[in-house]
């Protein structure tokens, strides 16, 4: 069964601090792996893309990579701001399931000044 | 298991024609959402709703319209199309509340193609 976990659930952190979030499947077979940010009442943000063949990407303060063979993804924060507090999700898209992506659960990501 | 279908799974039509892509869920989902995704790149929300009679804009502009009439029905409509509009079109609903609150189930798309 294809599967997307996110750990931790819930994290809170001082303003300033580097966070990594982490992402992982239970099938390597992936065409790409997508991170998203939820608001409190909104849809979802995409973040950063990377397609099957990348290691990373990078988009301002955010890095996202992948490693296929360990089932892993990591979405790493630097410098983070009050305005990051968000939900963080993963999603795959597998080489099988067409355009359908399975989420994780999300991150609960909370930034204090 | 979660339902969700969208219907057409693809569609190729002519510049001017008005289309309505269609959504319906059997979740009794309340927040339902449109996304926009061309070959290769990312999704973008252009319209969600959080229940019967509430629509609101995403965050990609678009030229399209929704309704929500019924709890289980969000179709997409758009009343002249172009060759802009050219994409896939991706419907998705979530709980809302509950251990699964976050998670979206998408249905497979509809692929669509303006000439």
């Amino acid at each position: 069964k294809q599967e997307v976990t996110q750990i931790p659930a819930a994290l809170s952190v001082p303003e300033g601090e580097n966070l990594v979030l982490n992402c992982s499947f239970t099938d390597s077979a992936i065409y790409n792996l997508q991170w998203f940010r939820q608001d409190p009442g909104k849809g979802l943000t995409s973040l950063l893309l990377i397609q099957s063949s990348q290691r990373e990407q990078t988009s301002g303060r955010l890095n996202a990579s992948l490693d296929k063979s360990s089932g892993r993804s990591t979405l790493y924060i630097a410098a983070s701001q009050p305005g990051d507090s968000a939900t963080y999700l993963c999603a795959v898209k597998w080489e099988t399931s067409g355009s359908r992506l399975t989420f994780g659960e999300g991150t609960q990501l909370t930034v204090n000044p | 298991e979660a339902d969700i279908y969208q219907t057409p799974r693809y569609l190729v039509i002519g510049t001017g024609k008005k289309i309505t892509l269609e959504c319906s869920q059997t979740m009794g989902h309340d927040k339902m959402y449109w996304y926009q995704q061309d070959p290769g790149m990312e999704l973008h929300l252009i319209h969600y709703s959080y229940g019967v009679n509430s629509t609101e804009k995403g965050d990609l502009s678009s030229e399209s319209t929704v309704s929500r009439i019924r709890t289980e029905h969000f179709p997409l409509t758009l009343e002249s199309a172009r060759p802009s509009h050219t994409s896939q079109y991706l419907c998705a609903s979530r709980p809302g509340q509950g251990i699964a609150k976050n998670i979206q189930y998408f249905g497979a798309g509809t692929r669509l193609s303006v000439l």
